[in-house]
């Protein structure tokens, strides 16, 4: 078990809606980085943060956005949800340092877009 | 951008067997991760390798870091059933803001 919660578990949204999505990192880390993974396909990078600043993007819209807390708890905001945002959002934490690129990840939330 | 390919797409396999995957890319990596992933959760970190040549065990997991920095290796020796997912290997893009991942392998213990 990683330490990285995320909630909810499952979630199901209507078209044209907004869903925010809250993830929990490991204790003593530092950056968070949210992924969404489709049915049969690896993760795809949305974008990690870092002392509450948005640090590097993967190829997804503005209406993807996200927040880091001081806590350093994290948040995916999707405006205008889409029939192809349905996927299994993760959430991943690791410590920026040599080896960052140690990316520990949650259980995911699973969103369906009707 | 990047691409990630791994071989097989999946294997079927008997209790005890041993495994051997790998994955290769278009571009140098100076890190491999691998990750397993069991059906409705997230990945979990199985090995990482930070230096080429480097050969790394987890238990009856085996990584290597190919010499080339464009491909990485993963054996199971002695496979088990719960050895039974999806194993992707990973590598940062630019630094720590992303990591790519690979096509993924699926794993099949035939009982």
């Amino acid at each position: 078990e990683t330490g990285v919660t995320q909630s909810p578990t499952h979630l199901i949204k209507t078209r044209g809606q907004q869903v925010t999505l809250r993830c929990s990192s490991q204790s003593g880390h530092n950056t968070v980085s949210w992924y969404q993974q489709a049915l049969g396909q690896g993760p795809q990078f949305i974008f990690q943060y870092y002392r509450e600043e948005e640090n590097g993007r993967g190829n997804f819209p503005p209406r993807f956005s996200g927040l880091q807390f001081p806590n350093y708890s994290s948040e995916l905001n999707v405006n205008a949800l889409e029939l192809d945002d349905s996927a299994l959002y993760l959430c991943a934490s690791g410590r920026r340092s040599d080896r960052g690129h140690e990316q520990y990840f949650g259980p995911g939330t699973r969103l369906t877009v009707t | 951008g990047q691409q990630l390919n791994q071989s097989p797409q999946s294997m079927f396999i008997q209790e005890g067997e041993d495994v051997s995957m790998n994955c290769t890319s278009s571009s140098i990596f100076n890190t491999w991760l691998w990750y397993k992933q069991d059906p409705g959760e997230g990945p979990v970190l199985l090995i990482a390798l930070y230096k080429a040549g480097e050969l790394t065990s987890n238990g009856r997991l085996t990584a290597q870091f190919g010499i080339t920095r464009k491909d990485s290796f993963l054996n199971i020796s002695a496979s088990i059933p719960s050895d039974v997912g999806i194993y992707f290997c990973a590598g940062p893009h630019f630094g720590n803001e992303k990591l790519t991942f690979g096509t993924g392998t699926r794993l099949t213990i035939i009982p």
